[in-house]
C-alpha cells in the first residue's frame, strides 16, 4: 500500500499564477478530502468527494479555488489566480468503508508559497 | 454540532516524563474518537481510536480511554521520548457523517 500520494511536495509561485495540486488516493477508498493547514487557522476542510462526486465544497474559500476528481484514482485542487494569502500546506486524505470507524489516511502535503 | 477541544500547547517535557494531553468533545449521537499524530513535514497519521464508551485505544505506548460520562478522550503516555515530538490532534466522527471533526492540535516538545 503506497498510501496517499501528493505532488508536488513544494510549490513556489508568483501572485496571479495558476497552481494545480495533485492527489492519488489509496486504491479502493471511496472518500477523498482536501484540507488546508496554516498556523493561524489550523486544519480546514476545503472539499470532499464520495465516489468521485463533490459532496460539500462549503469550505472552499473563494471562487479562485476549484477541485475535480475525474476518476477514482486522481484528484486536483486548482487555484487561479493565486494570492500570497493562499500560502499554506495543502493535504489530501482518503478513507474507505464510509463508516464512522473509518480513519483518514493523509498524504504528506504540498507546501505552497505564493510570493 | 460536533466540536473537539484540546489543551493549548506547546507542551514541553523532558525525556521519560509522563504525558497527558486533554481532549473533550461535544457530539450528536455516539461518536467514534481518534488521536492523530503529525510529525514535522508529514501528514497526519492515525495513532489510536476507540469506538464506544469505556474502550481503550492504544498504540506505541500511547493510550486513551473513551469516557462518555465526562465526554473526554485524554491521551497519555508513561514515558515520552524525543522522537514523540510532534503535533497531536484529537478528532471524532459522529451523527451519521463520515467527516471527522478535528481539534486544533497540541504541539509536544520533548527535550533530551
Amino acid at each position: 500500500d503506497a498510501g496517499v500520494i501528493q505532488s508536488p511536495r513544494h510549490e513556489v509561485t508568483e501572485m496571479g499564477q495558476e497552481v494545480t495540486l495533485r492527489c492519488k488516493p489509496i486504491s479502493g477508498h471511496d472518500y477523498l478530502f482536501w484540507y488546508r493547514q496554516t498556523m493561524m487557522r489550523g486544519l480546514e476542510l476545503l472539499i470532499y468527494f464520495n465516489n468521485n462526486v463533490p459532496i460539500d465544497d462549503s469550505g472552499m474559500p473563494e471562487d479562485r479555488f476549484s477541485a475535480k476528481m475525474p476518476n477514482a484514482s486522481f484528484s486536483t485542487l486548482k487555484i487561479q489566480p493565486s494570492e500570497p494569502r493562499d500560502s499554506a500546506v495543502y493535504f489530501c486524505a482518503s478513507s474507505g468503508q464510509g463508516t464512522n470507524n473509518s480513519p483518514l489516511h493523509f498524504g504528506n502535503g504540498t507546501r505552497l508559497t505564493v510570493t | 454540532g460536533n466540536s473537539v477541544t484540546q489543551m493549548e500547547g506547546p507542551v514541553t517535557l523532558s525525556e521519560e516524563a509522563f504525558l497527558t494531553i486533554n481532549c473533550t468533545y461535544t457530539a450528536t449521537g455516539y461518536p467514534s474518537l481518534f488521536w492523530y499524530v503529525q510529525y514535522p513535514g508529514e501528514g497526519l497519521q492515525l495513532l489510536l481510536k476507540a469506538t464506544k464508551a469505556d474502550d481503550k485505544g492504544s498504540n506505541k505506548g500511547f493510550e486513551a480511554t473513551y469516557r462518555k460520562e465526562t465526554t473526554s478522550f485524554h491521551l497519555e503516555k508513561g514515558s515520552v521520548q524525543v522522537s514523540d515530538s510532534a503535533v497531536y490532534f484529537c478528532a471524532l466522527i459522529s451523527g451519521g457523517s463520515y467527516i471527522p471533526t478535528f481539534g486544533r492540535g497540541t504541539s509536544l516538545i520533548v527535550h533530551p
